[in-house]
């Protein structure tokens, strides 16, 4: 069954450092979307993006984040320079469209732990 | 303001015996239901959903939902639990109307006790 891998797993960075979270969502999903979990806390929206382009994203997602489909499979988050409360779980997850594409499939997660 | 909210934080059940967890949601119009699993350092794993139609629906490992629009309830049940249901459940939704933010609730975890 096809799924939305992420990678890495985990990564560790010092503050002020930019990192690069990668998703390869499912191959003819057509939305793709980043959600955040802090530790202990609820599932966040960060960002969707459809058509090479963002079409909503939080108050979260500010100047420091951005999102790339850079090649027609993978799907990034860039955070220019890290924070400790960007220390979180993050989730891509894809959707394939209107209808019966309306669920969104969820990646393993990537741990990101700022020092 | 669209929500999802679970009411319960924390939910101890015997092996065995049957679980129900809430989830009420605040949208305009009907959304989009979820319910997911997470087990502890994993992803998200769908359950079931709800879109339209029969309001009573019925998911993997044994889990139904049922959608009561006069209560604004999407509220998850199992017969009988086992202790591999242990594991973080979230209800979430997203407005028919949207680009798919899905909103979620808080999460409530299960405890299953031999």
């Amino acid at each position: 069954e096809p799924e939305v891998t992420q990678t890495p797993s985990h990564q560790v960075t010092q503050m002020g450092q930019e990192v690069i979270l990668r998703c390869v969502p499912i191959s003819n999903h057509l939305y793709f979307y980043w959600y955040r979990q802090i530790l202990g806390q609820k599932v966040e929206f960060l960002v969707s993006f459809y058509n090479n382009e963002i079409s909503e994203k939080s108050e979260i997602f500010d100047d420091q984040f951005s999102v790339e489909r850079p090649d027609g499979s993978n799907f990034t988050l860039k955070i220019r320079s890290t924070k400790l409360e960007d220390s979180a779980m993050y989730f891509c997850a894809s959707r394939a469209g209107p209808g019966e594409g309306e669920t969104q499939y969820f990646g393993p997660g990537t741990r990101l732990l700022v020092l | 303001a669209q929500s999802v909210t679970q009411p319960d934080i924390h939910i101890t059940v015997s092996e065995g015996a049957s679980l129900e967890l809430r989830c009420n949601y605040s949208y305009g119009a009907t959304p989009y239901l979820f319910w997911y699993v997470q087990s502890p350092g994993q992803g998200l794993q769908l359950l079931l959903k709800y879109f339209s139609g029969d309001t009573l629906v019925q998911g993997i490992k044994g889990f139904e939902a049922e959608f009561k629009r006069s209560q604004s309830s999407f509220n998850l049940r199992k017969p009988s639990v086992h202790w591999s249901d242990a594991a973080e459940y979230f209800c979430a939704g997203f407005a028919t109307d949207s680009w798919g933010k899905l909103q979620f609730g808080a999460g409530t975890q299960v405890v299953v006790t031999p």
